[in-house]
């Protein structure tokens, strides 16, 4: 059973373009909702997260806009950058231990 | 910032051997936990521990797995007999709180494990 659907699995953006990566889950209990970013040959680094008693939640060129009732939630990198070439997952907590992780996404960020 | 430490950094072993991958979580967190990525792959949960116990544990982490802390800085993964379904990249992350209270996690880099 995937508990979250992570989509695309891959994107090519131009730089200073918009990317767009999109996160479904199925249970309502998950509470956290944070995004990792991994760069080759390192571990994932937490980006930004959200709880779900917010719409959005905005960190620089990085938003997350989370709509609970239709139990999806998304990450927005806005004047996307060649830095910010990297897979992307998200994840889902709640009640647990453990995150729960996405397939990521692989984003290239095109000069 | 703080980081979390993984050693080796690649390890290859002949399936049915032990191997014990090593790590040393940031020095004032409380909560260590093993994820792994197979290739390609998204990355799962294998264990967290607290309080020099398990507090939970993936269907992977079988009685092939365990997990020790040996002194007050090193955070082991043991598997007792590799399968070449166990090559991955073996993730350590520690936090200063149980991530079941929403902190961040830290991720070292982790230990490319190859099972031939």
């Amino acid at each position: 059973q995937q508990q979250v659907k992570q989509s695309p699995q891959s994107l090519i953006v131009q730089k200073g373009g918009i990317s767009i990566i999109n996160c479904a889950y199925e249970n309502t209990a998950f509470d956290y909702f944070p995004w990792y970013q991994q760069f080759p040959g390192k571990g994932p680094a937490l980006l930004i997260a959200i709880r779900p008693d917010v719409s959005e939640k905005k960190e620089g060129r990085f938003t997350i806009s989370f709509n609970k009732s239709a139990k999806q939630f998304s990450l927005h990198i806005m004047d996307s950058q060649p830095g910010d070439s990297a897979t992307y997952f998200c994840a889902v907590q709640g009640g647990s231990e453990k995150l729960v992780f996405g397939k990521g996404t692989k984003l290239t960020v095109n000069p | 910032e703080p980081e979390v430490t993984q050693t080796p950094s690649h390890q290859v072993t002949q399936m049915g051997q032990e191997v014990i991958l090593r790590c040393v979580p940031i020095s004032n967190h409380l909560y260590f936990y093993w994820y792994r990525q197979i290739l390609g792959q998204k990355v799962e949960f294998l264990v967290s521990f607290y309080n020099n116990e398990i507090s939970e544990k993936s269907e992977i982490f079988d009685d092939q797995f365990s997990v020790e802390r040996p002194d007050g800085s090193n955070f082991t993964l043991k598997i007792r007999s590799t399968k070449l379904e166990d090559s991955a990249m073996y993730f350590c992350a520690s936090s200063g709180a149980g991530a079941g209270i929403n902190e961040k996690l830290f991720f070292g880099s982790g230990t490319q494990l190859s099972v031939l």
